[in-house]
């Protein structure tokens, strides 16, 4: 099947610095990824809609300029994290919708755990 | 109003037997897509089975089958077979509407049952 990475897998850092976490699909292309967040023992929450080559779209009460999204190729979106805070300390974890034949499908990378100190 | 209902917080069977996991939907487009999803506790998501709002046939995959009743709005898991190895977080997740737009694909998802399956 479709395989989505993710890196960094974990990340710690110092309260008021900046993340960068990426998200590749490997094996395909893909117009459109999502950004989730999830605490500990809660559902997945969407972020944004990352789309290549346009400006991604932020679900309501997320911070764009606190999580900033670059979809800048077919293959590759990033998420920034900026002047993270404690709060901020969660499980990210990308999607990317596969083109739809006769079945959709829809992968996710492996998350990438933020602890901010 | 939530738009996927997991209802069971937790769920345990014995190794071999077979379980269901419920989901209930809420939605008003006639198109939508419904999910499953199991995640262990390495975090990943992984993909297990997809119903589509106008499939006929209920979505089968291997162990996995969803029993897709639409009237009643309700995609509940069925795991035939359970062994330890299923043992893991399971969200139904569902995505509302045709191709179009610039978000389309993104998914709404349940609270998630904690399945344990016992030796």
């Amino acid at each position: 099947g479709a395989v989505v990475s993710q890196h960094p897998s974990r990340v710690i850092c110092k309260s008021g610095t900046s993340v960068k976490i990426e998200c590749r699909s490997l094996d395909f292309q893909a117009t459109t990824m999502f950004w989730y967040r999830q605490f500990p023992k809660q559902s997945l929450m969407l972020m944004a809609t990352s789309n290549e080559g346009s400006k991604a779209t932020y679900e309501q009460g997320v911070e764009k300029d606190k999580f900033l999204i670059n979809h800048a190729s077919l293959t590759l979106s990033t998420l920034t994290v900026t002047s993270a805070h404690p709060e901020d300390s969660s499980f990210y974890i990308c999607s990317a919708r596969v083109p739809s034949g006769l079945q959709e499908t829809q992968y996710f990378g492996p998350g990438t755990r933020l602890l901010v100190l | 109003a939530q738009k996927i209902t997991q209802t069971q917080p937790g769920m345990f069977v014995q190794e071999k037997e077979a379980v269901t996991l419920d989901c209930t939907y809420d939605t008003s487009d006639p198109s939508y897509g419904l999910f499953w999803y199991k995640q262990p506790s390495s975090g990943e998501m992984i993909f297990l089975i997809y119903q589509g709002s106008y499939d006929q046939q209920n979505a089968t995959e291997g162990r996995y089958s969803l029993n897709f009743q639409k009237a009643r709005k309700s995609a509940n898991l069925v795991i035939s077979a359970s062994q330890l190895g299923d043992s893991a977080m399971y969200f139904c997740a569902m995505r509302e509407g045709r191709p179009r737009g610039t978000s389309y694909g993104k998914l709404t998802f349940g609270q998630g049952t904690i399945l344990t399956v016992h030796p």
